[in-house]
């Protein structure tokens, strides 16, 4: 069964300075696809940033960028120079290929500092 | 692009009467989803749909629940009847069925059983 693993319930970051929040998952599809989402005190979901598990490059969104470690199965994402308006919760999520659906992660609260 | 839309945006009622949510997906949009979130359970899948049709409802409750989809661009999920412990956001998303698209959520609807 695919698994979402957020170990990091909640982070600081300065503002301008990066984060890595992180994610690992476990899977036995050979082809799958990870997502980040932020969710923000206002409380919609926000689609980030998609990697797939056959990319051959870590994804980039601007400010945004995914390290995406096969082997170990992670997929962290990270936020350079960040910024107030970051201040959300970030969810990991795993494409279920063989039903179509996302299992998410519990997710991480990143507050920024000033 | 008008995005997913959800309806009501808030709901109270009391304890024993039915709520129903209703969630219009985006146009051209072939799987739809409905999540509940909440503090202690994160946010959790209750069912989704592809093509009009359900796919995996393992995620409902219970009886007292249950969706519909009649066509591609209407979906209610009923509560039937409502309890306190139902009290939750309740999101509707949908995607294109291709692994490599995201999910794009609703605003969702912030229920409050009395």
């Amino acid at each position: 069964a695919q698994k979402i693993t957020q170990t990091q319930p909640g982070m600081f970051v300065q503002e301008k300075e990066a984060v890595t929040l992180d994610c690992t998952y476990d899977t036995s599809d050979p082809s799958y696809g990870l997502f980040w989402y932020k969710q923000p005190s206002s409380g919609e979901m926000i689609f980030l940033i998609y990697q797939g598990s056959y990319d051959q490059q870590n994804a980039t969104e601007g400010r945004y960028s995914l390290n995406f470690q096969k082997a170990r199965k992670s997929a962290n994402l990270v936020i350079s120079a960040s910024q107030l308006g970051d201040s959300a919760m970030y969810f990991c999520a795993i494409f279920r290929g063989s039903q179509g659906n996302l299992i998410f992660g519990k997710g991480t609260k990143l507050s920024v500092k000033p | 692009d008008a995005g997913v839309i959800q309806s009501p945006r808030h709901e109270v009622t009391e304890m024993g009467q039915e709520v129903t949510l209703r969630c219009k997906p985006i146009s051209g949009h072939n799987s739809l989803f409905w999540y509940r979130q909440t503090m202690m359970r994160g946010l959790e899948l209750l069912i989704y749909f592809n093509n009009n049709v359900p796919i995996d409802d393992s995620g409902m409750p219970e009886d007292r629940f249950s969706a519909k989809m009649p066509n591609a661009s209407f979906s209610t999920l009923k509560i039937q009847p409502s309890e306190p412990r139902d009290s939750a956001v309740y999101f509707c998303a949908s995607s294109l069925r291709d692994r490599r698209q995201p999910q794009h959520f609703g605003d969702g609807t912030r229920l409050s059983i009395l």
